[in-house]
């Protein structure tokens, strides 16, 4: 069974400061990782992945996570917040060796101040 | 390259009636996944096609149905629509049937039943 939790539905930032969006999760098997980002009225965009590489994962646009799996965590970051990054981001995560059957957090809106 | 099309964007539909919306995936990608995203219910996985054989389903009434064809087209179908089908329809498509390297996603279809 795998869950996937993110821990703060709202993050507000100012333009410029540091972005941490928080993912927990677990997995019966070797997780794959993922954050995807969905701007309003669009699909969902890949940022990045961890699939059992290295646990410093550097994605799209500035944005890296990293792998923390004492901690079963997965957070995203961000040195520099800008407009464009204001998005709903979803955390996922994917058992490889059962379904492989992606869980959806419920996704962090990340709101961005000038 | 083109990416994951999906037609229609919108879609109004009275209860009662079916609907049937279709998915295009990047060409070379042989798993077509479909989500329902509500505010409520976050994103839910529907069920994953892969080189025409449905290799999951998630937990959704018989309603809705899907199929997959022989160039990786997909098509989802709901049958006597309910006002709580109203939802983002979103498909995604990826290269390998474990979702190893990510899934890349349409815009959806925008589903509303009145």
């Amino acid at each position: 069974a795998q869950s996937v939790t993110q821990l703060d539905s709202h993050v507000s930032v100012s333009e410029g400061t540091p972005v941490l969006l928080r993912c927990n999760y677990s997995s019966s098997y070797s997780p794959s990782l993922f954050w995807y980002v969905q701007h309003p009225n669009k699909g969902l965009q890949l940022l990045l992945k961890y699939t059992s590489a290295a646990t410093l994962v550097k994605g799209i646009n500035g944005f890296e996570a990293e792998f923390k799996k004492s901690e079963t965590s997965f957070h995203l970051t961000k040195p520099s917040a800008h407009m464009s990054d204001a998005a709903e981001y979803f955390c996922v995560v994917s058992d490889q060796g059962g379904s492989y059957i992606p869980t959806f957090g419920r996704g962090t809106s990340l709101i961005v101040h000038p | 390259k083109a990416g994951v099309t999906q037609t229609p964007r919108y879609l109004i539909k009275t209860r009662g009636q079916q609907v049937t919306l279709s998915c295009s995936p990047i060409s070379g990608h042989r798993s077509v996944s479909w989500y329902q995203q509500t505010p409520g219910q976050g994103l839910q996985f529907l069920f994953e096609y892969f080189s025409e054989t449905q290799r999951n389903k998630g937990n959704f009434p018989g309603r809705f149905s899907g199929r997959q064809f022989s160039n990786s087209r997909s098509e989802m179908n709901v049958s006597t629509l309910e006002l709580g089908d109203s939802a983002l329809y979103l498909c995604a498509s990826s290269l390998d049937a474990f979702g190893t390297h990510g899934y890349t996603f349409g815009s959806g279809t925008r589903l509303t039943v009145v």
